[in-house]
């Protein structure tokens, strides 16, 4: 699975929109990037997962770039439920034996009244 | 969305005894199955990969025998840590792969289990 950079930390007022970058430079053609969030002392959430066209769900949008270098993930209208870790993995979609979530650092996002 | 339960939440025990982590998926089921560890500060790293009906498949540096899983059925999976200690201390997470959904086999976590080796 290819590897993925993010920033250590953001911070964000609540409201307004939160953009999550992530790079992946080496992603391979048949690989998606998944979202997903960690609140403290919790389980994962998946937020949104994406190949190459932008995606939209209730809880965030993910903007993919053209060559899929690189991505964002954007939380519309962040509120204070929104602080988390979150988590930009690069993985192939389909069963097979080596198909499965391996988690990077991912990005702290404080989300400030 | 897909449900996983993990029981229990949290768990002190003394040092040298055996604790038992179960692992649900209460609304799909799941042929596989996977266990997570992690320590504060710090990000999940996998320990195993558990399909059901066979053995589980562990990454390189964790204990198959100190950390036993077993995949009896399509919703349910159980860790076992054997002869806990101090440093076990951990928060063990587990997550199900849902087979039935729009064919991205996403993975659903379950909330964790606080586990405290005194």
């Amino acid at each position: 699975d290819a590897k993925t950079t993010q920033p250590t930390s953001m911070d964000c007022a609540e409201g307004r929109a939160a953009n999550l970058p992530c790079n992946h430079s080496t992603i391979s053609g048949n690989e998606y990037v998944y979202w997903y969030r960690q609140i403290h002392s919790q389980g994962p959430q998946y937020i949104i997962h994406g190949l190459k066209n932008n995606e939209t769900n209730e809880m965030a949008s993910l903007i993919i770039t053209e060559d899929r270098k690189s991505s964002t993930l954007i939380l519309p209208h962040a509120t204070l439920r929104d602080t988390a870790v979150y988590y930009c993995i690069v993985r192939v979609a389909e069963e097979t034996s080596g198909s499965r979530l391996t988690f990077g650092e991912g990005t702290q996002l404080t989300v400030n009244p | 969305g897909a449900v996983v339960s993990q029981h229990p939440s949290w768990v002190i025990c003394k040092s040298g005894t055996s604790v038992k982590i179960e692992c649900r998926s209460l609304d799909f089921q799941a042929t596989t199955m996977f266990w997570y560890r992690q320590f504060p500060k710090q990000s999940l790293m996998l320990m195993a990969t558990s399909n059901e009906g066979s053995k589980a498949t562990y990454e390189q540096g964790v204990e198959k025998d100190k950390f036993l899983i077993n995949h009896a059925s399509l919703t349910l999976s159980t860790l076992t840590v054997t002869s806990a200690h101090p440093e076990d201390s951990s928060f063990y997470i587990c997550s199900a792969r849902d087979l039935g959904r729009g064919g991205g086999y996403e993975q659903y976590f379950g909330p964790g289990t606080r586990l405290t080796v005194t």
